[in-house]
């Protein structure tokens, strides 16, 4: 079955630290790769996505995402963490051709302290 | 340019009464989809319009769950009658129609509590 994973439920970095929100996945072919923030009483945001080309990819907010296709991966990374990023953050795949629905991991609330 | 809109925001039922969810998509968006998160699981594809027709319905669960879009514009989510492992955050997005790397802009999300 196609999966994405998010290992940690929870993410703590004190801010002005560099933060990382790890994903992986296993689906067939070469999917595109998206990654969505939540924050508290609003919807899913959209951050940033790999389509092909750079495995670095550069988003919302100063958020990239490093994609490696061996390690089936696509962690979410910042420099510098903010205490407004604390949020709820969801790694998405679609397969092309395969529809366009997305799978989706289960989600990383990221908590970033002062 | 307005977002994707989902009305009601909350809704708490009774088991076994009906709810109708509903989303406006962004105007000019062929591409509606219907996803349902179950607290603390992934969120689940549940099924996919092009235009006013279904395109894909897999990830509906059963058959007190009805979907419609008529007219290709706004569409409702029906659960009738509603269970207790209905409860969850029903997401709306959309997408323009054209080519499968676009991404989908996604509504506030309407949270169902059956009780």
């Amino acid at each position: 079955a196609q999966s994405v994973a998010q290992p940690e439920d929870q993410v703590n970095v004190a801010e002005g630290n560099p933060l990382t929100v790890k994903c992986t996945y296993s689906v067939s072919g070469n999917p595109y790769l998206f990654w969505y923030v939540q924050y508290p009483n609003r919807g899913l945001q959209f951050l940033l996505k790999y389509i092909t080309g750079d495995n670095l990819v550069k988003g919302s907010y100063g958020f990239e995402a490093e994609f490696n296709k061996s390690q089936t991966s696509f962690h979410l990374k910042k420099p510098s963490a903010l205490v407004s990023d604390s949020a709820l953050y969801f790694c998405a795949v679609r397969v092309p051709r395969a529809g366009t629905a997305l799978i989706f991991g289960k989600g990383t609330t990221l908590s970033v302290s002062s | 340019e307005a977002g994707v809109t989902q009305f009601p925001s909350h809704s708490v039922i009774e088991k076994g009464q009906t709810v109708t969810l509903r989303c406006d998509p962004i105007s000019g968006h062929d591409n509606l989809y219907w996803y349902r998160r179950v607290m603390g699981k992934e969120i689940k594809f549940l099924l996919h319009f092009v235009k006013e027709s279904k395109q894909d319905e897999s990830g509906m669960p059963n058959n007190r769950f009805l979907a419609e879009r008529t007219g290709g514009t706004y569409s409702t989510l029906k659960v009738q009658p509603a269970e207790l492992e209905d409860s969850g955050v029903y997401f709306c997005a959309s997408s323009p129609l054209g080519r499968d790397n676009t991404e989908a802009f996604f509504g506030q999300g309407t949270r169902l509590t059956v009780v």
